[in-house]
Order: structure tokens, then C-alpha cells, then sequence
């Protein structure tokens, strides 16, 4: 009965490098979303999936970005060769068909620093 | 360009006073979210407005919707030092497509001083 649940918490890199984040979603939730968060900013989208497939990428800022959800549950957000600009918070949310207004429910997110 | 404007950005106010924070948009949205997000968290839904001119009340919060859905304002009255965090509206583009991902305001910090 948990929420939606983000490892790791907190994540330093260095330029170049590679990072996984993974997501935890509500149990049965069918929905996943991934945002990104700058300083000082609200949540930009970056992808949604329904099940098992991303129904829309289109917030995700390049190639670099790729996102999976394979059992259509815990989903990893993939960053190849990081860049001191990807530096934020990566906020994940779920939701489900049964809940009405597209109201979703958000973790704590991942701060993944790059140097 | 921003979808959603909010106003103020920052606001610092004396527990006990009353403010408005305000959500704009040129664009009509199928229904608009306001969170409220504390450091180190994630956003936390505060309400959901549907309606154009829907007012909705939470305890000390008051939210409404435009008439024409492409605003919202939230109410404070008598704030107190527990209601400081950020606020971030959010919406859905009332494009007729499906459960797409929420466009955010850039959020109003919100600070009450005892």
C-alpha cells in the first residue's frame, strides 16, 4: 500500500557517464510518468506509459533520454553520456485508468548531480 | 513560453494575512491540478477544478476555475506558518487526446513568517 517509491534518492556522476533511475509505481496503477525538475522550476514532462509502452516521449530532450517500463510496472529512466545540464530532480508519478482527472500521485524523486 | 503562468513567484507573508496566488493560460484546459510540494518531495495534489467557474474549498484554501478554463486562483485565508512550501498549478491541454503528461507552472514559493 505504499506509494510511489524513486531509487536512488540522490545520485553524483560525472559528466560522460551513464545513470539509471528507477521507479516504483503505485501497485495495479497502470499510467507511469516521468518529470524533470530544475531549480527553482515546476516539473517538465518527459514521458508517459500506459502498460508496458510509452505512449507519449515527446518531453524527452534528446536521444540521450530513453525510458522502460518491460513487466508494466517498475520503470528506469536511462541517461547516456550525462551533461552538467541534466543536473535536477527526476520526479516519477503513476496513475490509473479508475482514477478520474488524470490525478497522479508522485514520488519523492531522484537528484541526480552531474559534475 | 510558458503554458502556465503563475503569479506571484515568491511571496513572504505574516501568519494571519490572506493571499492569491494566480494560474494563467491563453490556452483552455480540460481541468487543472493544484500541488503543493515541499523540499526534498515530490508535488502532493490539493484539488482538482473541472468546471469552468468552479470553486472549491479546502478547509482554509479556496481554488476557482475560470469561466472559460484557462485560469485558476488559490486563497489562503488567515495563512499560517504550515502552509509555507511551493504551489504548482498544473494542466491537461484540452486537445480531446488521452492521459497525457501535466504541464506545470513554474510554482509560487510561499513562505508564512510566525
Amino acid at each position: 500500500g505504499a506509494g510511489v517509491s524513486q531509487t536512488p534518492s540522490n545520485k553524483v556522476t560525472e559528466k560522460g557517464k551513464y545513470v539509471e533511475l528507477r521507479c516504483d509505481p503505485i501497485s495495479g496503477h497502470t499510467a507511469l510518468y516521468w518529470y524533470r525538475q530544475s531549480l527553482g522550476q515546476g516539473p517538465e514532462f518527459l514521458i508517459y506509459f500506459q502498460g508496458t509502452g510509452a505512449a507519449d516521449d515527446s518531453g524527452l530532450p534528446n536521444d540521450r533520454f530513453f525510458a522502460v517500463r518491460p513487466e508494466g510496472s517498475v520503470s528506469t529512466l536511462k541517461i547516456q553520456r550525462t551533461e552538467r545540464g541534466d543536473s535536477a530532480v527526476y520526479l516519477c508519478a503513476s496513475s490509473s485508468a479508475g482514477i478520474p482527472y488524470n490525478e497522479q500521485f508522485f514520488g519523492p524523486g531522484t537528484r541526480l548531480t552531474v559534475l | 513560453t510558458q503554458l502556465l503562468e503563475q503569479s506571484p513567484q515568491f511571496l513572504s507573508i505574516q501568519e494571519g494575512e490572506n493571499l492569491t496566488v494566480y494560474c494563467n493560460s491563453s490556452s483552455v484546459f480540460s481541468s487543472l491540478q493544484w500541488y503543493r510540494q515541499e523540499p526534498g518531495e515530490g508535488p502532493v495534489l490539493l484539488v482538482t477544478v473541472v468546471t469552468g467557474g468552479e470553486v472549491k474549498k479546502l478547509k482554509r484554501l479556496t481554488f476557482q476555475f475560470g469561466d472559460a478554463r484557462k485560469d485558476s486562483s488559490l486563497h489562503i485565508t488567515a495563512a499560517q506558518p504550515g502552509d509555507t512550501g511551493l504551489y504548482l498549478c498544473a494542466g491537461v491541454v484540452d486537445s480531446g487526446g488521452g492521459a497525457d503528461g501535466l504541464t506545470f507552472g513554474k510554482g509560487t514559493h510561499l513562505i508564512i513568517q510566525p
